[in-house]
């Protein structure tokens, strides 16, 4: 069974630019994330989708970042103008939906902001 | 004051030697706790869950104190491959919050 899958793996733009990462999570998670991580430190929630619905977005951005997970599958994480702050790894991770269950990433979208 | 907190380390430890790692967290309604690994560049993975009783696998014992809000992991015998971050996580309601990561360094 296929993991969860991210893409693009690398991206590099200028700052004010757009960028979309996408994610497809596995098959069947109702529950899917996407976190930011910075070099030596842990991930960090942007997002949490419970199937379409977006339950926990208190930690994204908001002025420059959108997200959307249509029909409760495939998500996309957007983010414009970028800026050089936003140079990180993106990880989506999916879930079963149970509150006890692991959640499983995806290999993240590495991005540089020049 | 971070929800989850780790040592950051390094760990540096010789092969066989035997390790532990502490992490406390804030919020007293947490549900359930994870111990992930991360290899430098790639996702984390779930290493283990940890349950109020305590838990085993293999080299590996996780270790849940409610009363006093800390988890620990133990590595018995470390290998070479047992270098990794430890990334300490903690389920509130779902929300899934991850500590800074603990990195340990097995030499030869």
């Amino acid at each position: 069974e296929a993991g969860v899958v991210q893409s693009p793996r690398y991206k590099i733009i200028e700052k004010k630019q757009p960028v979309a990462f996408w994610c497809n999570p596995i098959s069947g998670h109702n529950t899917l994330y996407w976190y930011r991580q910075n070099l030596g430190q842990g991930p960090e929630l942007l997002i949490r989708y419970e199937n379409e619905e977006a339950v926990d977005d208190s930690q994204l951005p908001k002025d420059r970042f959108s997200a959307e997970r249509l029909k409760g599958v495939d998500s996309t994480l957007k983010i414009q103008p970028a800026e050089l702050g936003d140079s990180a790894v993106y990880l989506c991770a999916s879930s079963p939906g149970d509150r006890a269950a692991e959640a499983f990433f995806g290999q993240g979208t590495r991005l540089t902001v020049v | 004051r971070k929800e989850v907190e780790q040592d950051p380390g390094p760990f540096n430890v010789p092969e066989g030697a035997t390790v532990a790692f502490n992490c406390t967290y804030s919020n007293s309604a947490s549900q359930s706790f994870f111990w992930y690994r991360q290899d430098c560049r790639k996702e984390p993975k779930l290493l283990m869950s940890v349950y109020s009783s305590g838990n085993e696998d293999g080299r590996f014992t996780a270790q849940l104190n409610r009363a006093s809000q800390y988890i620990s992991l133990l590595i018995r015998d470390s290998k070479l491959s047992d270098s990794a971050t430890y990334l300490c996580v903690v389920n509130q309601g779902g929300k899934l919050i991850f500590g800074q990561g603990t990195e340990l360094s097995v030499k030869p």
